[in-house]
């Protein structure tokens, strides 16, 4: 059984560097033929897709969102990453990270594992 | 505003079937597969239906899905009292590029 559990900072400051940590055991991030996605949830409910990356490094970003995401992959430590900069109070949510199942084409698209998410309040 | 549409909310009697719809655009629901996730009060989103139709393992066949056009459905039957929470609609938009959710519906077992 795959495991995801988030880790990071629950207070950050405005205009400062977010960070957070998704280890993953019960499974190999290397093995392929999954992808490793970040979902935030702001208050209120709203679910938003932040983007995904693969073991290899490769990497896709919800072109809606303003490009102030970076994720990274640690392979030995069978990990990633998000990194979110120049946070406001609007980037104040629950923060899940989940692995990812897509076809080629995007036609087929889910999440099938999630962390148990995190919560991260941008505050001074 | 989410791009797809959820009713806020529905209701039904415990042993009853309700029915949850899901409305999008040909970008997203027209073309691409429908998933359903499930979340309980102060945990992550569960999956429950993924591809339009399809369980996991685990997921009771009281759940099921369907499509049509742009919309999509979540069906419960035999409704009971530990469904009492908040399902969100889901699919990859062709337009926007990237995975898109409802905003939720928060079902309540009367």
């Amino acid at each position: 059984q795959v495991q995801l559990q988030e880790s990071g900072p629950g207070l950050v400051q405005p205009s400062q560097t977010l960070s957070l940590t998704c280890a993953v055991s019960g499974g190999s991030i290397s093995s392929g033929g999954y992808f490793w996605s970040w979902i935030r949830q702001l208050p209120g409910k709203g679910l938003e897709w932040i983007g995904y990356i693969y073991y290899s490094g490769s990497t896709y970003y919800n072109p809606s969102l303003k490009s102030r995401f970076t994720m990274s992959v640690d392979t030995s430590n069978n990990q990633f990453s998000l990194k979110l900069n120049s946070v406001t109070a609007a980037d104040t949510a629950v923060y899940y990270c989940a692995r990812d199942r897509h076809s080629s084409g995007y036609s087929e698209y889910y999440f099938d594992y999630w962390g148990q998410g995190t919560l991260v309040t941008v505050s001074s | 505003q989410s791009v797809l549409t959820q009713s806020p909310s529905a209701s039904g009697t415990p042993g009853q079937k309700v029915t949850i719809s899901c409305s999008g655009r040909s970008s997203n629901i027209g073309t691409n597969n429908v998933n359903w996730y499930q979340q309980l009060p102060g945990t992550a989103p569960k999956l429950l239906i993924y591809n339009n139709d399809q369980r996991p393992s685990g997921v009771p066949d009281r759940f099921s899905g369907s499509k049509s056009g742009t919309s999509a459905s979540l069906a419960i039957s035999g409704l009971q009292s530990e469904d009492e929470t908040d399902y969100y609609c889901a699919a990859w938009d062709d337009s926007l590029h990237g995975v898109v959710f409802g905003g939720g519906t928060k079902l309540t077992v009367l």
